[in-house]
């Protein structure tokens, strides 16, 4: 199993610019989240599924937009680069459960914007 | 969801044991709490997970008192390649929007 799996690793944009940041899963976990981390801080959820055509906004939505149109991918969407996006992205899956709270992330992928 | 409250930072040295104490006033009933580890340019990794009283797996234990208002991961005997953030999360698991992370704690181990 190759668990999470997030391209490109590294990214520059110019302002302006959009882009797709891509997530793919081969666990079959229903749940997937896209995370921002700016250096020396926590994550913070950007969205969220609960599975194939169902998204919903984290703490901080404005300026992304996700799909879910499968159970493994969950692409994550720039509409127009700012440099208040830079930053690592992280996506992360988990399985659906009530008692089990363990998530799998990706390696992170690194954008700049300038 | 349950905010969380643990040191920014602690130092300790090779071979000691390391207790991280996590604080979460309001926690709900079917609320978890569930420590990550994060090493630099890598995502967070899944440590424990623990509802009540004390677990225990390969790499730590946690404790949680009868209350559930904090929490304690305890690492023994750390080595250098334990130097990293520690997250400690509380949530619903029946919830996807679950994994709220705050600031973590940076542990640096020491020779």
């Amino acid at each position: 199993n190759a668990g999470v799996t997030q391209t490109p690793k590294f990214q520059v944009l110019k302002t302006g610019q959009s882009m797709t940041l891509q997530c793919a899963q081969d666990m079959n976990h229903e749940y997937m989240s896209w995370y921002r981390q700016d250096p020396g801080m926590g994550l913070r959820l950007i969205h969220y599924s609960v599975g194939a055509g169902i998204t919903d906004q984290g703490e901080v939505p404005n300026g992304y937009n996700v799909s879910r149109s499968t159970t493994e991918d969950f692409p994550l969407r720039l509409l127009s680069a700012a440099p208040s996006q830079t930053s690592v992205y992280f996506c992360a899956s988990r399985r659906t459960s009530i008692l089990n709270t363990e998530a799998f992330f990706g390696q992170g992928t690194r954008l700049t914007v300038v | 969801l349950a905010k969380t409250t643990q040191p920014i930072s602690m130092d300790s040295y090779e071979g000691q044991e390391v207790n991280i104490t996590c604080s979460h006033n309001n926690i709900a009933t079917n609320d978890y709490i569930t420590w990550y580890q994060q090493f630099p340019s890598q995502g967070p990794r899944f440590i424990i997970q623990g509802y009540k009283t004390k677990v225990t797996n390969e790499v730590a234990s946690l404790f949680i008192p009868a209350d559930r208002k904090s929490s304690t991961l305890s690492l023994p005997r750390v080595s250098l390649s334990d130097t990293a953030v520690y997250y400690c999360l509380v949530g619903d698991p029946g919830s996807a929007r679950q994994l709220t992370f705050g600031s973590g704690t940076q542990l640096t181990v020491l020779p």
